[in-house]
């Protein structure tokens, strides 16, 4: 099973400043790798997939990179509804996994 | 607009069985593969299934193997998840989630999520 580390557990930043969240494979996915965001009381919401393509309705402030083992999403200017928790998720094998989420709160 | 809408969590003591389904519409749902998640405060989300756009395939996460059966019906738009000798463990919100299509397992549009509690 291939297990994902996200870091920092929890990110303490300002409205308008950049975020930048770390997704660690235990081993290559290529670059079979999903950022969800979910708040409060409502199910996951797809923001990109397959490591950089953003998902249907996603403002361009989001963007993902990496492969292989790192991966980054960035938040380029945080907006207030930003807040919230956010996933990486793989699907290079089976099973599919989730990382353990970083929440960005607000400093 | 894509509109998926789980039923039939509930409470139910450990050993029992529940059926949770999918009711999903605003797509062509014969043409997309399907999965279950489950989500705890302890453990955060879990996957736990995905089958195939035929049925064809299933899979399954092992702390649920031989215990859950996923199955799906294009008769009835509907997205089934058969679960059997639940613990104490399984108690979850359980979200239903389509794919992006007939391969791609990242859920773009997921349910309100059913919550199952297992209980002594």
């Amino acid at each position: 099973e291939i297990v994902l580390t996200q870091s920092p557990a929890t990110l303490s930043l300002s409205p308008g400043e950049r975020a930048t969240l770390s997704c660690r494979a235990s081993q290559s996915v290529s670059r079979s790798l999903a950022w969800f965001q979910q708040k409060p009381g409502q199910a996951p919401r797809l923001l990109i997939y397959d490591a950089s393509n953003r998902a249907t309705g996603i403002p361009a402030r989001f963007s993902g990179s990496g492969s292989g083992t790192d991966f980054t999403l960035t938040i380029s200017s945080l907006e207030p509804e930003d807040f919230a928790v956010y996933y990486c998720q793989h699907r290079h094998n089976w099973p599919l996994t989730f990382g353990g989420g970083t929440k960005v709160e607000i400093k | 607009e894509v509109q998926l809408l789980e039923s039939g969590g509930g409470l139910v003591q450990p050993g029992g069985s529940l059926r949770l389904s999918c009711a999903a519409s605003g797509f062509t749902f014969s043409s997309y593969v399907l999965t279950w998640v489950r989500q705890t405060p302890q453990r955060g989300l879990e996957w736990v299934s995905g089958i195939t756009v035929g049925g064809a395939g299933t899979y399954y996460a092992d702390s649920v193997k031989g215990r859950f059966t996923i199955s799906r019906d294009s008769s009835k738009n509907t997205l089934y998840l058969q679960m059997n000798s639940l613990t104490a463990e399984d108690t979850a919100i359980y979200y239903c989630a389509k794919g992006r299509d007939d391969s791609n397992w990242f859920g773009d549009s997921w349910g309100q999520g059913a919550l199952v509690t297992v209980f002594s």
